[in-house]
């Protein structure tokens, strides 16, 4: 089985400092992790994705996200947050070999001016 | 780019309705996906389709039906709606086969249901 876990329903952050949205997974084998952003009455938009390599993925918009295989978490960071990345966050997992991605139940980021 | 195209965006049912959710994807992709997504439980998969001529149920299908038109469609029907399906649907699609990669899915802008 797969699964992930967002372990907090909302972020508050102020304009200007670091963003650290929070995911940690389960799988059998390597995994493949994601980070989707949503914004309201949209659908899902990709930011970045880890395969394999360098454990520090760069993605759109500024965000990155780090691997940590002892760990087994993929959080995503932003070093200075703007009000405009206030949004709900998706981390997703798929194992290998399989077809499906699991997602979390998402993050709430508010960032305030 | 128009990428991942679904409708309705908006929809409401009356219990025991059918409709047909439409999807259309324009990057090729082989494989495409249905999804509901319910405040607090994150995305669940209903369908997908690794490739054209095959579907796959998914996390949560009871109550739907899919059809793999050809690569670029796949539509999603409710025969006989009912308020448990009062949801928010995303089609999705992805390139090639993704379980062998780490092929990312795309994802339409959404189509809202309530079934009352």
């Amino acid at each position: 089985a797969q699964s992930v876990a967002q372990p907090e329903d909302q972020v508050n952050v102020a304009e200007g400092n670091p963003l650290t949205v929070k995911c940690t997974y389960s799988v059998s084998g390597n995994p493949y992790l994601f980070w989707y952003v949503q914004y309201p009455n949209r659908g899902l938009q990709f930011l970045l994705k880890y395969i394999t390599g360098d454990n520090l993925v760069k993605g759109s918009y500024g965000f990155e996200a780090e691997f940590n295989k002892s760990q087994t978490s993929f959080h995503l960071k932003k070093p200075s947050a703007l009000v405009s990345d206030s949004a709900l966050y998706f981390c997703a997992v798929r194992g290998p070999g399989n077809n499906r991605l699991a997602f979390g139940k998402g993050n709430q980021v508010v960032v305030i001016p | 780019n128009a990428g991942v195209t679904q409708t309705p965006k908006f929809q409401v049912l009356k219990t025991g309705q059918s409709m047909t959710l439409q999807c259309a994807q324009d990057m090729n992709h082989n494989s495409m996906y249905w999804y509901r997504q319910d405040p607090g439980m994150g995305l669940r998969l209903i369908y997908y389709s690794a490739s054209e001529g095959t579907t796959d149920k998914g996390e949560v299908p009871n109550g739907y039906n899919v059809s793999r038109l050809n690569k670029r469609e796949f539509s999603l029907r409710l025969e006989s709606a009912a308020p448990s399906q009062t949801s928010v649907y995303f089609c999705a699609s992805s390139e090639g086969d993704s379980r062998y990669s780490g092929n990312t899915i795309y994802f339409g802008e959404g189509s809202w249901l309530t079934v009352v």
